[in-house]
């Protein structure tokens, strides 16, 4: 079975403070990590993926494969990173199921 | 204007009745999903289909039908075995190969009164 687990709902920071978002995950192949974001009245939209590497909007994400982890994280948080954030998994080859984390929300405080 | 499209936005419906939700890509999208969002438990995922005429169950299929007989649609059935229908209903599509982005609709909020 595939899970995604976000342990915190709610998290919230000043601005220009570093934020950690925290996503662990369970599969048994090799997995394909996402962090979806959906701000204010606007679609769930891609931020980053694992295999990409990159860093969107200055946030970067690694993959620990021994923690089976993927946090996202962003050096200094700004007020237009508040939003709902989900760490979502699928598998690769022939499982495309697309699961989903419950979400947090990030509120970053002026 | 290319994109996935849900609709309605909005649904009222009586309990006991089934009701169809509709979601249509012009993306030329292969996979499929249709997850159901509450307050608290995330994107849980309903049903999702990889091709035209083959569609798989997610975590949450009991009281939910889907058909996928073209490749742009894909319609969600609440039935009236659902026990609690009233949520918001997501959409989404990507190619379904390796890494690919999934797109979302603005989704559907599902009321039975």
């Amino acid at each position: 079975a595939q899970r995604v687990t976000q342990p915190e709902k709610l998290l919230s920071v000043f601005k220009g403070a570093p934020v950690e978002l925290k996503c662990n995950y369970s599969y048994s192949g090799s997995p394909e990590l996402f962090w979806y974001v959906q701000y204010s009245r606007q679609r769930l939209q891609l931020l980053l993926r694992h295999i990409s590497r990159e860093s969107i909007k200055g946030f970067t994400a690694d993959l620990n494969k021994g923690e089976t982890s993927f946090h996202l994280k962003k050096p200094f948080a700004q007020e237009e990173d508040s939003a709902m954030y989900y760490c979502a998994l699928s598998g690769r080859g022939s499982n495309y199921k697309l699961t989903f984390g419950k979400g947090t929300l990030l509120t970053v405080n002026p | 204007d290319g994109g996935i499209t849900q609709s309605p936005k909005y649904l009222f419906r009586k309990e006991g009745q089934n009701v169809t939700l509709s979601c249509e890509q012009n993306l030329n999208h292969d996979a499929m999903y249709w997850y159901r969002q509450d307050p608290g438990q995330g994107l849980r995922l309903i049903y999702y289909s990889q091709i035209v005429n083959d569609f798989q169950k997610g975590d949450i299929a009991e009281g939910y039908s889907v058909s996928r007989e073209k490749k742009e649609s894909f319609p969600l059935t609440v039935t009236s075995a659902q026990k609690n229908p009233t949520a918001f209903y997501l959409c989404a599509s990507s190619t379904g190969t390796a890494n690919t982005e999934a797109f979302f609709g603005q989704g559907t909020r599902l009321t039975v009164v």
